[in-house]
């Protein structure tokens, strides 16, 4: 069973304090790893894909990156418009259409 | 606008009432999918459909019916549903068969069960 585990719950920083998410995950066979970003009362947004280890990828203050077990999201200096909940989600290489298996995120606060 | 659109956007029903859930998604993707979003439990994947054949029914309730008429619209008819179910319903939907098979969602349906 395909597992995702996303740590801080919680992350509270100062504006122009730069740090981490991380995301730990359990998948059978990796087809990706995704990162999404949702507002209270929202859908997700979609911020990125990662297919395989060592890839990453960059928008405006948020880097992504994956190794075999774990995905981070490097947030550089961030803005109080950058709070959001953080979603961490896989998607088994099983044939068609499969849905994804969410982490239960990571809520950040920027303070100004 | 995310190219995925829910109505309605909020819903209280009764126990005992009928009401249905749409999805339309304006992205030419041929997969559509139902999550649902509790307070502090990841998104749960309900029903998963393919070329608008079902080839995903993760255990759910059979209060909760899906319906998928074409690959562009998703329905989700509820009925004599339980306050546990009052939680928000994402639809999604991808492209499968392809290098990019990120799923794109909705803004939900906020569903109170009174």
């Amino acid at each position: 069973e395909d597992q995702v585990t996303q740590s801080p719950e919680a992350l509270r920083l100062q504006e122009g304090e730069s740090s981490s998410l991380n995301c730990s995950y359990t998948v059978s066979g990796l087809r990706g790893l995704f990162w999404y970003r949702q507002d209270p009362g929202k859908g997700p947004e979609f911020l990125f894909t990662l297919y395989s280890a060592g890839e990453e990828k960059e928008k405006e203050r948020l880097k992504a990156t994956l190794t075999k077990k774990e995905s981070f999201l490097h947030i550089t200096a961030p803005k109080p418009e950058d709070s959001a909940t953080y979603l961490c989600a896989v998607q088994n290489s099983g044939g068609g259409a499969d849905g994804l298996t969410f982490g239960k995120g990571t809520h950040l606060i920027i303070q100004p | 606008e995310t190219g995925v659109t829910q109505t309605p956007r909020h819903l209280v029903m009764g126990m005992t009432n009928k009401k249905s859930l749409k999805c339309e998604q304006h992205l030419g993707h041929n997969a559509m999918y139902w999550y649902k979003q509790s307070a502090k439990k990841p998104l749960e994947l309900m029903f998963v459909y393919n070329f608008k054949e079902q080839t995903e029914n993760n255990s759910v309730p059979s209060r909760f019916s899906p319906e998928c008429p074409n690959s562009s619209h998703l329905f989700l008819h509820l009925h004599t549903l339980q306050p546990e179910d009052s939680a928000l319903y994402l639809c999604a939907s991808s492209q499968t068969g392809t290098a990019n098979t990120e799923a794109f969602f909705g803004q939900g349906t906020r569903l109170t069960v009174v």
